[in-house]
């Protein structure tokens, strides 16, 4: 179902810049990449999401590759409430959820 | 601005009892998305419906379940004869648009914080 690909866990020290990679290589030319993330078991939160440009907004960057075929999450001074389960969407008709990068950031 | 509401916020059935859980999207918004999550699982996606109408339920299981969004009050989710095996998170999200309604979707979707269901 989900057209992403993603790692499954990654540490980070606290204060250290955060970079989640997502590979879509399959993504159509009009689809869009969303980033949400879901602190232990609370609802799924919006961060993100892009076309083709990168983009920023108060909680993170967005950096997408020339060719569309994948992109990064960047948090740039992570803190230890930012510790949580990270997922890379890529829109179709739904929006499918995979598994994941677990993030965990360290003191 | 109030989000997407789900209550119960938690929900314990006997095996064989009926589970209803409700969802009140966000102001403003006709779409609603329900979610499955399995213990130490990902979200897996159950069905998408408008004001009255059954979008797309592809991820629905074909039996006991059933989903509804009525013209007025919230979206429902209904699980008939609970059995363990339905124990989970279940998430509901609201959109302004469709996801059905563009090719290039460009609105995010909003989730509430789920009901947590416990059969026993």
């Amino acid at each position: 179902d989900a057209k992403t690909t993603q790692p499954t866990s990654m540490d980070c020290a606290e204060g250290r810049a955060a970079n989640l990679p997502c590979n879509h290589s399959t993504i159509s030319g009009n689809e869009y990449v969303y980033w949400y993330r879901q602190i232990h078991s609370q609802g799924p939160q919006y961060i993100i999401h892009g076309l083709k440009n990168n983009e920023t907004n108060e909680m993170a960057s967005l950096i997408i590759t020339e060719d569309r075929k994948s992109s990064t999450l960047i948090l740039p001074h992570a803190t230890l409430r930012d510790t949580a389960v990270y997922y890379c969407i890529v829109s179709g008709n739904q929006f499918y959820f995979g598994t994941g990068t677990s993030l965990t950031v360290i003191p | 601005n109030a989000g997407v509401m789900q209550n119960p916020r938690h929900l314990v059935r006997r095996r064989g009892q009926e589970a209803r859980l409700r969802c009140s999207p966000m102001k403003g918004h006709s779409h609603v998305y329900w979610y499955r999550q399995l213990p130490e699982e990902g979200l897996k996606f159950m069905v998408y419906l408008q004001k009255e109408n059954i979008i797309d339920e592809s991820g629905m299981p074909k039996e006991r379940f059933s989903a509804e969004f009525p013209k007025e009050g919230p979206s429902i989710l209904r699980i008939q004869q609970v059995v363990r095996g339905d124990s989970a998170a279940y998430f509901c999200a609201s959109s302004p648009i469709g996801t059905d309604e563009s090719s290039s979707y460009n609105s995010p979707l909003h989730f509430g914080n789920g009901t947590r269901l416990t059969v026993t």
